[in-house]
């Protein structure tokens, strides 16, 4: 059982919008910032967005990310093929003393 | 380039000792926390230990406490992760990443492509 709670699966068509959630609680989500993992099959995990809604260089910015209280949410627009990957929400929990994952959400692009 | 490379996973019998090497290169290791993490067949990742730049804070996951020891060579821009008494739960891909943000903030920019630990009979 994760400490942050996602959806275990969402699919979407192409070329059209996703969310994914990310709940937590005010030791992780609520007080510290919020990071989004994409892994694809076989590969290691890349960073996707950082301090809730940043992204890396080199990201594409059909990716966004926000965080409200303590839920935070993946946003992935114009869908392609290539998304298709499991994505992961991390973030620090003051209680635990280190980071914390979700369970992951495995996105299908139908 | 920032490149990072595990090594020293394989099979080991429950109760056995293994110890993992990541080699840093293409930045400033010394100047950098370090996180190892793990996924197991089929799971999520789960955050294992982390070190500070200088070795002096050490964190683990309350599963590994008292049986892993998470430590750096910064002279061999090298992290390490001895774990001791294995058990089959151990059993994961483990993956070094370099902490991107000063303080520890899950921020893990670069990994490594991981090792497999099996802990078997």
């Amino acid at each position: 059982q994760s400490v942050l709670t996602q959806p275990p699966s969402v699919s979407e068509a192409p070329r059209q919008r996703v969310t994914i959630s990310c709940s937590g609680s005010s030791s992780n989500i609520g007080n510290n910032a919020v990071n989004w993992y994409q892994q694809l099959p076989k590969k290691a995990p890349k960073l996707l967005i950082y301090f809730d809604d940043l992204l890396p260089s080199g990201v594409s910015d059909r990716f966004s990310g926000s965080k409200s209280g303590t839920a935070a949410s993946l946003a992935i627009s114009g869908l392609q093929s290539e998304d298709e990957a499991d994505y992961y929400c991390a973030t620090w929990d003051d209680s635990l003393n280190g980071p914390v994952f979700g369970g992951g959400t495995k996105l299908t692009v139908l | 380039e920032v490149q990072l490379v595990e090594s020293g996973g394989g099979l080991v019998q429950p109760g056995g000792s293994l110890r993992l090497s990541c080699a840093a290169s293409g930045f400033t290791f010394s100047s950098y926390w370090m996180t190892w993490v793990r996924q197991a067949p089929g799971k999520g990742l789960e955050w294992v230990a982390n070190i500070k730049h200088d070795g002096s804070d050490k964190y683990y996951v309350d599963s590994v406490k008292g049986r892993f020891t998470i430590s750096r060579d910064n002279a061999k821009n090298s992290l390490y992760l001895q774990m001791n008494s294995l058990r089959a739960e151990d059993t994961a891909v483990y993956f070094c990443a370099r902490e991107m943000a000063t303080t520890p903030n899950a921020q893990l920019d670069y990994w490594g492509q991981g090792t497999l630990v099996t802990v078997s009979s």
